[in-house]
């Protein structure tokens, strides 16, 4: 079982240099989510999907966009790398936003911005 | 907006001790928790969840945790701990329609 997964799971960049990390569940899940995680801040959300076509920005979407190209699939890009910028991205997903269902995570794609 | 808790950031223990992890919610009515573990180098999973109900939840791997509502906590504990529990653990709140993360408890458990 797959589950969720990201795309590449390494990646350093230069300052400026743009990226898109990939993301794809085959759990039919209809919501998707986007991480990061830095040392003693826990994860914090970037972005969101809760369907198809739809997107919301979480609590650090600043310097990111997002694109929900199909159920399966959610990228995240980064136009302009930053410094700020390195951490470890989770993706994320669920059966339904806001139900009890919980959430299943990814492997994760460390990033470097050098 | 919710946000969460823990106040232990780094736990270190012997094999077979008890363990208890701290975890508080900022305000009350209807609440979802969750706590997940990461082990190192591996994706986020879920240990346990509450919704509602009885308020000592069992998990996976013999943990358990116990949602006290006058004290707005979710606090995780196992009563004996073994190596392969190094890990980083976090509890979460469901807020609306996103989960909101605790800054997690990095546990090492020496033989």
């Amino acid at each position: 079982n797959a589950g969720v997964t990201q795309t590449p799971k390494f990646q350093v960049l230069k300052t400026g240099q743009s990226m898109t990390l990939q993301c794809a569940q085959d759990m039919n899940h209809n919501s998707m989510y986007w991480y990061r995680q830095d040392p003693g801040m826990g994860l914090r959300l970037i972005y969101y999907s809760a369907s198809e076509g739809t997107t919301d920005k979480g609590e650090v979407p600043n310097g990111y966009n997002v694109s929900r190209l199909n159920k399966r699939e959610f990228s995240l890009r980064l136009e302009s790398a930053a410094p700020s910028q390195t951490s470890v991205y989770f993706c994320a997903s669920s059966a339904l936003l806001g139900s009890n269902q919980p959430q299943h995570f990814g492997d994760g794609t460390r990033l470097s911005i050098l | 907006a919710q946000s969460v808790s823990q106040h232990n950031h780094h736990v270190i223990l012997s094999e077979a001790a008890s363990l208890e992890l701290g975890c508080n919610y900022s305000y009350g009515g209807t609440v979802n928790l969750f706590w997940y573990v990461q082990y190192p180098g591996q994706h986020l999973q879920l240990l346990l969840k509450y919704f509602s109900g009885d308020p000592l939840v069992k998990g996976i791997k013999g943990f358990e945790a116990e949602f006290i509502k006058s004290k707005f906590s979710f606090n995780l504990r196992k009563p004996s701990v073994q190596w392969s529990d190094t890990a980083e653990y976090f509890c979460a709140v469901k807020d609306t329609d996103k989960l909101i993360f605790g800054t997690g408890t990095r546990l090492q458990v020496f033989p």
